[in-house]
């Protein structure tokens, strides 16, 4: 089976700037998370989709960030305009969906796309 | 609120040494799922094992082996002599169900293993 995909892997811009991330999950996996690890931390959700439905973007920076996924299945996350403090890497993925109220579902991830403002 | 935290930030050992990293997790729900992920240089996280919060049996995969301990809310993970490759870091993470949400998934701030030749 294909794992969960990212594009691009590496991305330099200077501050101000505008970025786009996108993530291909893993085929028939309903929930899509996107998630920012800044060096040398925990990885921190920012969104979680449930096919094409936010079930939580409590932790979205939204006066930058902002997130879709059209139809249910890849995703674009987006950041405008970019800040120094932005430089991480933005990691994508992906479960199926369990039963309700299930926590049990093993999040696949990708190889996640490094970002770094200057 | 949920919270995971892993105490020690380093960890060096020269190979074929023992080693344990420690998760301590904070929940409220009675149902619930803790995870341990590496991740090796190349960035990607790698699942190594799930285990649900009724289920308390302590479980061993070839050199890797998981204690779980809900009188002390610990999870914690040894590996047992060590080689290069688990050189890593490796987080802890809890996962909660939600009716509405699906799934509260959240990871303690990681353990980064140096393993010397």
């Amino acid at each position: 089976e294909a794992g969960v995909a990212q594009s691009p892997r590496y991305k330099i811009i200077e501050k101000r700037q505008s970025v786009a991330f996108w993530c291909n999950p893993i085929s028939g996996h309903a929930t899509l998370y996107w998630y920012q690890q800044i060096l040398g931390q925990g990885p921190k959700l920012l969104i979680q989709f449930q096919n094409n439905g936010v079930v939580d973007d409590s932790q979205l920076p939204k006066d930058r960030f902002s997130a879709e996924r059209l139809k249910g299945v890849d995703s674009t996350l987006k950041i405008q305009p970019a800040k120094l403090e932005d430089s991480a890497v933005y990691l994508c993925a992906s479960s199926p969906v369990g039963a309700g109220g299930s926590g049990a579902n093993v999040l696949t991830f990708g190889a996640g796309s490094r970002l770094t403002v200057l | 609120a949920q919270k995971v935290t892993q105490a020690q930030t380093e960890i060096s050992v020269v190979e074929k040494e023992d080693v344990t990293l420690d998760c301590v997790y904070e929940t409220r729900d009675t149902t619930y799922y803790l995870f341990w992920y590496k991740q090796p240089p190349s960035g990607e996280l790698v699942f190594l094992i799930r285990r649900n919060s009724f289920d308390e049996q302590n479980e061993i995969s070839g050199r890797y082996s998981w204690n779980f301990q809900k009188s002390t809310s610990s999870f914690n993970f040894t590996i047992t002599a060590s080689q290069v490759v688990d050189s890593a870091v490796y987080f802890c993470a809890l996962s909660e169900g939600s009716y509405n949400y699906g799934q509260n998934f959240v990871f303690g701030p990681g353990t980064r293993l140096s393993v010397l030749p």
